[in-house]
């Protein structure tokens, strides 16, 4: 099961602030959050991932609270084109370096003209 | 293009029948994966390869499905006797480092 948890569904006007919250409280020491997004018929795409501190990336901004039982992904300035599911994952495999994410159901974002 | 290609993107086949999906990863990529995507759903692990060994398997992965990556390169996915529940979306995934996945468009399967 994923170990995250993110609400359905958000709205975001276009050309604002596009804030998606993730809870991720089990979340052990060596554990990174990624976060992915999936656009309408095409396979998820990687956006961003950190550990504790706050990342930047060109596409969004990720920031980690100080005990990391949450996290928030920034999109800073929402089009038309970020519409699409975003999923919070954390780093799950019980032997590390493999790789196997697990998703959850993620928040349906929508950006509205 | 240098993204990962799959192959079909679209597949309709009668149950009982076998059937198989091909993914070719980024060429410097060494590991490859396979999930699976139903409706409304998150996508589902599936399979792993680092080079050519298989070194991971789902549970979802019943004994009807098969995954090959010879000599670490393209990756083929068979599902013997299909199913009605196996429609879904299979997607690739390839990358260098293990969560940093780079995603096909996904093969979606129609058992009728």
């Amino acid at each position: 099961d994923a170990k995250t948890t993110q609400p359905p569904s958000m709205d975001c006007a276009e050309g604002r602030a596009a804030n998606l919250p993730c809870n991720h409280s089990t979340i052990s020491g060596n554990e990174y959050v990624y976060w992915y997004r999936q656009i309408h018929s095409q396979g998820p795409q990687y956006i961003i991932h950190g550990l504790k501190n706050n990342e930047t990336n060109e596409m969004a901004s990720l920031i980690i609270t100080e005990d990391r039982k949450s996290s928030t992904l920034i999109l800073p300035h929402a089009t038309l084109r970020d519409t699409a599911v975003y999923y919070c994952i954390v780093n799950s495999s019980p032997r590390g370096s493999q790789g196997n994410l697990i998703f959850g159901k993620g928040t349906k974002l929508s950006v509205k003209p | 293009d240098t993204g990962v290609s799959q192959d079909p993107r679209h597949k309709i086949t009668k149950r009982g029948q076998n059937v198989t999906f091909r993914c070719d990863p980024i060429s410097e990529h060494n590991r490859l994966y396979w999930y699976r995507q139903t409706l409304g759903q998150g996508p589902e692990f599936l399979t792993y390869f680092q080079n050519e060994a298989q070194l991971e398997k789902s549970r979802l992965l019943s004994d009807r499905f098969s995954a090959e990556r010879p000599k670490g390169s393209f990756s083929t996915l068979e599902i013997q006797r299909t199913e009605q529940g196996d429609s879904a979306m299979y997607l690739c995934a390839s990358s260098s480092r293990a969560y940093e996945q780079y995603f096909g468009p996904g093969t979606r399967l129609t058992v009728t």
